[in-house]
């Protein structure tokens, strides 16, 4: 089983600044990985899918880099939507795992 | 928009068995483009995929759980169904249901917002 593993596991940013996630898989995943951005009491939500490419009406400030067995996901100016959870996820290899998620809060 | 609503018991006693549902909508369980999953979260905690069904009723557990997992589906009620057996309080846990395309490496692009089960005396 690949073991996915997030830095850190929290992060205080301000609104306006930017952010910069880390996600790192325990053996190549290729280009396998996506991240969810998930807020209490709402459906998780597909933010990145192929390392880097925007899922459906994810704005532009949302960016995704890495292969292999390292990522990273930027968020360029955070809006006060953004405070939330993040969560990468590998989906190369069966069983599919999940990161611990990083807590993104306010500074 | 595909939307999908868990619903069940959200307290279930120890050495019992959880089941919970996941209704679809606005997409019909009976395509051949999607896999249908259940995927769980301890608080504090990783998310942790636990099997997927698809149209046909074929399954696919996470071989951690494998031997307490049973997934259904009910076409004619656009519903797919979990049961997990043998609970213990490390089963406590916000439940999701999700949607993955069919694929040998695709991602889940839709969730519920989940339910929370508690296993407690």
């Amino acid at each position: 089983e690949i073991v996915v593993t997030q830095s850190p596991a929290t992060l205080s940013v301000s609104p306006g600044e930017r952010a910069t996630l880390s996600c790192r898989a325990s053996q190549s995943v290729s280009s396998n990985l996506a991240w969810y951005q998930q807020k209490p009491g709402q459906a998780p939500r597909l933010l990145i899918y192929g390392a880097s490419a925007r899922a459906t009406g994810i704005p532009a400030r949302f960016s995704g880099s890495g292969s292999g067995t390292e990522f990273t996901l930027t968020i360029s100016s955070l809006q006060s939507e953004d405070f939330a959870v993040y969560s990468c996820q590998q989906y190369n290899s069966w069983p599919y795992t999940f990161g611990q998620g990083t807590k993104l809060e306010i500074k | 928009q595909v939307l999908l609503q868990e619903s069940g018991p959200g307290l279930v006693k120890p050495s019992q068995t959880l089941s919970l549902t996941c209704t679809v909508s606005g997409g019909s369980i009976t395509s051949d483009n999607y896999y249908w999953n259940w995927i769980r979260q301890p608080a504090g905690k990783g998310l942790e995929w636990i099997g997927r069904i698809y149209t046909s009723g074929s399954t696919n557990y996470n071989p951690s759980l494998d031997s307490r997992v049973s997934i259904s589906v009910n076409t004619s009620k656009n519903q797919f169904s979990l049961k997990l057996s043998s609970v213990t309080a490390a089963d406590t846990a916000v439940y999701y249901c999700a949607r993955r395309k069919v694929g040998a490496t695709t991602y889940f692009d839709y969730w519920g917002q989940g339910t929370l089960v508690t296993v407690s005396s």
